[in-house]
Formats: C-alpha cells, sequence, structure tokens
C-alpha cells in the first residue's frame, strides 16, 4: 500500500529539547516536503527536498532543519524547540511536476 | 494580498443541498488547482484537481476554473453530513517552482 509513514503522532516536549519527527515514504517519490498547520493559517511549507541531498527552505524554515540521506526517508529536526512551535506538522510526498497526494497522518507537537 | 485565499466560514447548508466553496489566487499564471478534503485532525485528502478553465466532474463533485477572473470553486452537490469537514484550495504556481501553495480553507457543515 502506497504510504506515508510519519511518527510520533503526539509529542510533549519541553522547550530547548532537541527531538525529531521522522518521515518515510515507499513510493519512490523524488519530492518530498514537511508543513506546518496552525489555525487561521493552513498549511505552510517548512521545508522541501527534490532528491537525494536536495533540500531548501519553505516559507517559514525558521528554527527547523532536514535532512535527505535516503530517497525514503525525510525527517524533521527541532534543535531548541520553543513555544512558537507548538502546531500540527505533515510530511508529504509526491511526483516532482505532480500535487501533493500523500500526506502523513500529521505529528500533534506540543512544546511547553 | 495573500497567494490564495478563501472564505473561513463556516458554511452550513442543510443535507441534500449544493454546497459552493469559493477560492480566488494571485498569481495570474498558475496553471495547477486542487481540493483538499481535510477532517479535523486528519491529513489533508486530495478530491479534485483542475487544469483547463471550465468543469471537472468526479461523483458528486464539481470543480470549476476561471483564470481570467483567477478564481476556482468546489461544488458539492447531494450534500451529506459526512462532507462535513475543511476544504483547502491549493495551486501550484508556475513563478513558485514546484512549491504548492495552500489556502486556509473552509469548514463546511453539513446539517441532518
Amino acid at each position: 500500500e502506497a504510504q506515508v509513514t510519519q511518527n510520533p503522532r503526539y509529542l510533549i516536549t519541553v522547550t530547548g529539547k532537541k527531538l525529531t519527527v521522522t518521515c518515510s515514504q515507499n513510493m519512490n517519490h523524488e519530492y518530498m516536503s514537511w508543513y506546518r498547520q496552525d489555525p487561521g493559517l493552513g498549511l505552510r511549507q517548512i521545508y522541501y527536498s527534490m532528491n537525494v541531498e536536495v533540500t531548501d527552505k519553505g516559507d517559514v524554515p525558521e528554527g527547523y532543519k532536514v535532512s535527505r540521506k535516503e530517497k525514503r526517508n525525510f525527517p524533521l529536526i527541532l534543535e531548541s524547540p520553543s513555544p512558537n512551535q507548538t502546531s500540527l506538522y505533515f510530511c508529504a510526498s509526491r511526483q516532482v511536476e505532480g500535487p501533493e497526494a500523500f500526506f502523513g497522518q500529521g505529528t500533534r507537537l506540543t512544546v511547553v | 494580498q495573500k497567494e490564495v485565499e478563501q472564505n473561513s466560514g463556516p458554511l452550513s447548508v442543510p443535507e441534500g443541498a449544493i454546497a459552493s466553496l469559493n477560492c480566488t489566487y494571485s498569481d495570474r499564471v498558475s496553471q495547477s488547482f486542487f481540493w483538499y478534503r481535510q477532517y479535523s485532525g486528519k491529513s489533508p485528502e486530495l478530491i479534485m484537481s483542475i487544469y483547463s478553465n471550465g468543469d471537472k466532474e468526479d461523483g458528486r463533485f464539481t470543480a470549476q476554473l476561471n483564470k481570467a477572473s483567477q478564481y476556482v470553486s468546489l461544488l458539492i452537490r447531494d450534500s451529506q453530513p459526512s462532507d462535513s469537514a475543511t476544504y483547502l484550495c491549493a495551486v501550484l504556481p508556475v513563478t513558485r517552482g514546484f512549491k504548492t501553495i495552500f489556502g486556509a480553507g473552509t469548514r463546511l457543515f453539513v446539517k441532518a
């Protein structure tokens, strides 16, 4: 089954404690991205990757890092989380020229 | 001006009625347009894609595109309570590379 797997689904952490949200896809897609979703603001892109070792900033990259060492995996790293990073996060993958068609289940992150 | 604008709603319609959801976009040369349905706390689900002016029908859903007016809409015929969700409009502007731009979404309630 074609899918994007994100973990964890829920995470509560404290300010400054490094965390990683994992994302894996099984469709051999080149394009992967991370979004955050906040009420009234919709989905905003954090980072994206066009292929292995090729990553670039989206619209709201501050405070986040990503890596793309393998085609299937695209982890999101928060080196020093802050309360303003409390949000619902989605990983997505797709063909380069297609729509965002496959989303992970989402990670609800709370930073206290 | 936001790149993709939607009325946040909520839009409330009785069961069996036609729900009409609207979206405007700012990039005049955009070529690809999408509608997503998102249930509360869940990931977005792609329900319609449209690339040329006119109407595109898929079951109870009809997407309408008017590039001259920079306007795209989604009609849901015979609305059901299960259609109650947030509907996201998304655009793939040529000028933004392969980045998808999402609207903030319109909440739809279908009353039984």
